[in-house]
């Protein structure tokens, strides 16, 4: 079956722009993790969802960063005004239930901030 | 906080050589382990799991053991292959649906 995607799959902006990445998980599946993967930080938690409410949005470094899922299923990530320091691959990962362990990822935006 | 520590890599080995990454935990209850891999230019994929003490997680004859009294969960080739060369990440949940927290990541090179 399909796997997790995400659009688009690269994606360069200049400082200061808002931008939007999006995430669609596996059919069926109730849980959805945001990561960022970048030089020097790793592998970093960003936010789960738990349908369509986030229960754990501490990984979000600022104000800056937000996300939503709508429908249980497809979720957007917002960059508002965006900073060189935001730049690495994002990763979509998801469940498909709550207390399932294994997290399905999807392949990445890479984030390049001019 | 929790946290996963690897080894430091890169790792280069020629084929068939006995791989062996290590990872050790600090958490504050009772985490599952994860060995997840990243082929070049590919995702990130669960390659084995352990989710309680002395559990053995195996796949692909990777294996890794969930050591509680050492907090480690080394990961283990008898005979590393060419196909084998990818990014590996150790990784923890606190508890089943919760955040994974990953270590550093270990680049493996295998020559052949």
């Amino acid at each position: 079956g399909a796997g997790v995607s995400q659009s688009p799959s690269n994606k360069v902006t200049e400082k200061g722009k808002d931008v939007e990445l999006r995430c669609d998980p596996i059919s069926g599946h109730t849980a959805l993790y945001w990561y960022r993967q970048s030089l020097g930080q790793g592998l970093e938690f960003l936010i789960y969802f738990q349908g369509n409410s986030a229960p754990d949005k501490s990984g979000l470094p600022s104000d800056r960063f937000s996300a939503e899922r709508t429908g249980g299923s497809v979720s957007t990530l917002t960059i508002q005004r965006t900073q060189q320091e935001d730049s690495a691959v994002y990763l979509c990962a998801s469940s498909p239930k709550s207390g399932y362990n294994e997290q399905f990822f999807g392949p990445g935006t890479r984030l390049t901030v001019l | 906080g929790d946290s996963v520590t690897q080894m430091e890599g890169p790792v280069t080995l020629s084929e068939e050589a006995f791989l062996t990454i290590n990872c050790t935990y600090t958490a504050t209850g009772y985490p599952s382990l994860f060995w997840y891999v990243q082929y070049p230019g590919e995702g990130l994929q669960l390659l084995l799991k352990a989710t309680k003490a002395d559990d053995k997680g195996s796949n692909k004859g990777f294996e890794a053991t969930y050591r509680k009294e050492t907090t480690s969960f080394h990961l283990e080739k008898g005979s590393v292959q060419v196909s084998d060369s990818a990014v590996y990440f150790c990784a923890l949940s606190e508890t089943s649906g919760s955040r994974l927290t990953f270590g550093e990541g270990t680049q493996l090179t295998v020559n052949p």
